[in-house]
């Protein structure tokens, strides 16, 4: 199964700061199946971006993917105060699909 | 708006069968992949499996051998069953909703119900 490593664990910014989280795969991902979901606390996850690019709908134009292969980036380009939570990478293009471990950005 | 809602017991000894339905509400089941999706308590997201709204499955390798997924068209219900659980199936177990295109992803969540497993 494909690996995917996070980084950094936890990234601590200001708002109105941008942001940069890194999602590395083991191996490649097929057709850039790679989508990015964002975790508040008591929450369930939701999708942001899939396709490695595409935001999902309702997904404000500060978040954007970016990336093909085994280096995938999500970019938050001017922080807002509900930016803050944990954000997962996610592989869809060779089963099982997987998860990264997660980057929680906080509040600096 | 689609909506999910996992409903079950909260508290399931070690050994027996952890069962768990989701509703959906706002859409039909039909035309799309239904995952179960769990995670320990601060801890990262794990992939259960799916059901197609035909009644296919795929499942995780890691889980494949202690679970089952169906699916009840006819009241807009999918259900999961894991068997022989321990305090490692501890986790938040979230339903999700995945669309034709994509059979892992994962566009509506459920808010997850909490499953601990312990005597």
């Amino acid at each position: 199964e494909i690996v995917l490593t996070q980084s950094p664990g936890t990234l601590s910014l200001s708002p109105g700061e941008r942001a940069t989280l890194s999602c590395r795969a083991s191996q490649s991902v097929s057709s850039s199946y790679l989508a990015w979901y964002q975790q508040k606390p008591g929450q369930a996850p939701r999708l942001l971006i899939y396709g490695a690019s595409r935001r999902a709908t309702g997904i404000p134009d500060r978040f954007s993917g970016s990336g093909s292969g085994t280096d995938f980036t999500l970019t938050i380009s001017r922080l807002e105060p509900e930016d803050f939570a944990v954000y997962y990478c996610q592989q869809y293009g060779s089963p099982p699909n997987t998860f990264g471990q997660g980057t929680k950005l906080e509040i600096k | 708006q689609v909506q999910l809602q996992e409903s079950g017991p909260g508290l399931v000894k070690p050994s027996e069968t952890l069962s768990l339905t989701c509703t959906v509400s706002g859409g039909s089941i039909s035309s799309y992949y239904w995952s179960w999706i769990r995670q320990p308590p601060g801890k990262g997201l794990e992939w259960i499996g799916y059901i197609y709204y035909t009644g296919s499955t795929n499942y995780n390798p890691s889980l494949k051998s202690r679970v089952t997924i169906s699916i009840d068209t006819s009241k807009n219900q999918f259900s999961l069953k894991l068997s022989s659980v321990t305090a490692a199936d501890t986790a938040v177990y979230y339903c999700a909703r995945a669309p034709p295109y994509g059979a892992y992803l994962l566009d509506y969540w459920g808010q997850g119900t909490l499953v601990t497993v312990s005597s």
